[in-house]
């Protein structure tokens, strides 16, 4: 178990909706990393969060957005969904945040549009 | 244009065999990463590392900087490391993945 937690496991939503997917980061860290793997593009980033600011963007559509509440919870909210969307959503958080951190993965979140 | 390549993609090995698996980047890194993923789709961090050698149990990972080029090495290989195993460079705030490689061990 690696402390971070993801919810839900799965989701199947239409085309055209909007749905919102949840990480609760290992204790004591304050950076929280969203990645987006889906079968045709491997692992991709999406988006990092330090201690509730922005802190680096990736391949992140401008229909999807993220958050960090003041519990470092994170949200990420993807938009106007299409099938292509369809992927695993991983959120993983690590304490200072850096590419020289350890990160720790959730288990994923399956996202199917249908 | 990839920042990561790994090789290879797949690999299959009889049980007990002696496996590597090799990522090259093409970034100044501030660290690099090898991630292990099952079929259930867990992903798990194996080692983070910025320079030499590292080991766990029968894993064990290095890295040469000046050539942009890690190692991956499974010793006596067993079943249950069947999995994709995952490079990822860290590169400022960023991470950037390999496309994996996806080994099956055969008892």
């Amino acid at each position: 178990d690696s402390g971070v937690t993801q919810t839900p496991k799965h989701l199947i939503t239409a085309t055209g909706q909007r749905v919102t997917l949840r990480c609760s980061p290992r204790s004591g860290d304050l950076s929280v990393y969203w990645y987006q793997q889906s079968l045709d593009q491997g692992l991709q980033f999406l988006i990092q969060y330090y201690n509730g600011e922005e802190r680096a963007k990736g391949n992140i559509l401008e229909r999807f957005s993220a958050q960090q509440f003041p519990d470092l919870h994170s949200e990420l909210n993807l938009s106007s969904l299409e099938l292509g969307d369809s992927a695993l959503y991983f959120c993983a958080s690590s304490g200072q945040g850096g590419g020289d951190t350890e990160a720790f993965f959730g288990q994923g979140t399956r996202l199917t549009v249908v | 244009k990839n920042e990561v390549e790994q090789s290879p993609q797949n690999l299959t090995a009889q049980e007990g065999e002696f496996i590597t698996i090799n990522c090259s980047y093409s970034v100044g890194i501030s660290a690099l990463h090898w991630l292990q993923q099952h079929p259930g789709g867990g992903i798990v961090s194996l080692f983070m590392l910025s320079s030499g050698k590292k080991k766990h149990g029968r894993l064990i990972a290095t890295i040469n900087i000046q050539e942009k080029h890690s190692s991956l090495h499974i010793t006596a290989s067993h079943p249950r490391d069947s999995a994709v195993y995952i490079c990822a460079v860290g590169f400022g705030n960023q991470f950037y993945f390999g496309t994996g490689t996806s080994l099956t061990v055969i008892p």
